[in-house]
Formats: structure tokens, C-alpha cells, sequence
């Protein structure tokens, strides 16, 4: 069964600096999301993605994020300096199509550390 | 704006018995979706039963079913016969309008199923 992938699974990274978290979401999928979730909470939108641009993004989604799909399969979100408050684990979902009936797609999650 | 309320932080239930976790939504888009994701202990995003707002019946896979009363703005998730591995967090989201818009999630119910 097709799946999207995330890596790495685990970050452990500085505060101050950057972290890039990939994924690869399913092959004729269309539309691409980043999710975070602070331990504990609930899931919470980031940004939505399709035909090479953002479509919409939450407040969350500062000018310290960016995403990008640099090569047709990739789809990588970027924190450009990480705070203690970025710690939370990260998802990345693609849809086939944009209609209410699409079922959204999760990775497993990238957890990003933030000391 | 939308909003999902999940207001049982937890809940109990005894292998094989049914359990009804409870989801009410606030939208004032005619055209929405409703979605129920597990997330067990793991981590990641279970997609487990999808209802749009226009569907006449409700939806059931396998032995999960959704009881969609639209007049009450609720959509809650009910698990017949439920399993040690049904035991994971449950999180209700909606989708407002067509295309691609984002979900959003409640603040989820962790269910335990006991032997």
C-alpha cells in the first residue's frame, strides 16, 4: 500500500539553528500539508500546498517556516532558526484530489527536539 | 471559523464491548467533511472513517461507524467490539467547503480498552 514518508523520524537539534524535515508523499497525489503536534495536544495546521505553491497557512506558520518541492517528489518543510517552542512532532499528508471525499494521508512523523 | 469539540479527555471500555467516542463541530459552510484519525501510542495519523455533510447515511467501515446528526452538529465515532489494540488516541477533524482546505482537529480522547 502507498505511503508518505517522512525522515528523519528523530531530530534532536540547537536553538538558533536550522532543520529541514523531509517528505515524500504518495506518487499522483496533489496536495500537500504540514501538521504539528505538541506533546500532548492536538494536531494543528501548518500550511497547505499544490501546483508549486503555499494556499493557505496558519498564523503558526511564521517567516521562520518555508516549504518547498525541489524535485517532483520531495516536499520538505524548513524552521530557519529553531526555538524551544518548535519541539513537537511534525507531520506531512498528501491527498489524491480536493474534494471533501480525499482521504488526507499522515506520515508517521518527524520529532524535532529543541535544546 | 471552524471548531471540533471532544469533550471526553478519556474513556473506558471493556474488551468486546461498543464505545461511542463523542465529536461535535461548528461550521457555517453548507458543504464540510468529517473525519476520525487513531493515533496509537506510536505516533502516527490512522485515517479510520470519513462523512460529508451531504452524504444521506452514515458511514460504517468494518467495525467503525460514525452517527452523523447533522440538525445537532455532532458526528460521533462508535467501535463495536472493541480490542486491546483499539486502545489509542482518537481525533475528530473537519474539512469545510471543496478542495483542498485543511482539517481541523479536536483535542482528542484517549481510550483504553481493559481485558
Amino acid at each position: 500500500e502507498p505511503e508518505v514518508t517522512q525522515t528523519p523520524s528523530h531530530q534532536v537539534t540547537q536553538m538558533g539553528q536550522e532543520v529541514i524535515l523531509r517528505c515524500v508523499p504518495i506518487s499522483n497525489h496533489l496536495y500537500f500539508y504540514w501538521y504539528r503536534q505538541i506533546l500532548g495536544q492536538k494536531v494543528e495546521f501548518l500550511v497547505s500546498f499544490y501546483n508549486n505553491e503555499i494556499s493557505e497557512k496558519s498564523e503558526i506558520f511564521d517567516d521562520q517556516f518555508s516549504v518547498e518541492r525541489p524535485d517532483g517528489s520531495n516536499f520538505t518543510l524548513k524552521i530557519r532558526s529553531t526555538k524551544l517552542e518548535d519541539s513537537a512532532m511534525y507531520f506531512c499528508a498528501s491527498r489524491e484530489r480536493g474534494l471533501n471525499t480525499g482521504e488526507l494521508f499522515f506520515g508517521e512523523g518527524s520529532r524535532l527536539t529543541v535544546l | 471559523a471552524q471548531k471540533i469539540t471532544q469533550t471526553q479527555p478519556g474513556m473506558f471500555v471493556q474488551e468486546k464491548e461498543a464505545v461511542t467516542l463523542d465529536c461535535t463541530y461548528d461550521t457555517s459552510d453548507p458543504s464540510y467533511g468529517l473525519f476520525w484519525y487513531k493515533q496509537p501510542s506510536s505516533g502516527e495519523m490512522i485515517f479510520l472513517i470519513y462523512q460529508g455533510s451531504y452524504d444521506q447515511q452514515n458511514a460504517t467501515e468494518g467495525r467503525y461507524s460514525l452517527n452523523f446528526q447533522k440538525a445537532r452538529k455532532s458526528a460521533n465515532l462508535v467501535i463495536s467490539a472493541s480490542q486491546l489494540g483499539d486502545s489509542a488516541m482518537y481525533f475528530c477533524a473537519s474539512q469545510t467547503g471543496t478542495g483542498f482546505q485543511k482539517l481541523v482537529f479536536g483535542t482528542g480522547t484517549r481510550l483504553l480498552v481493559s481485558p
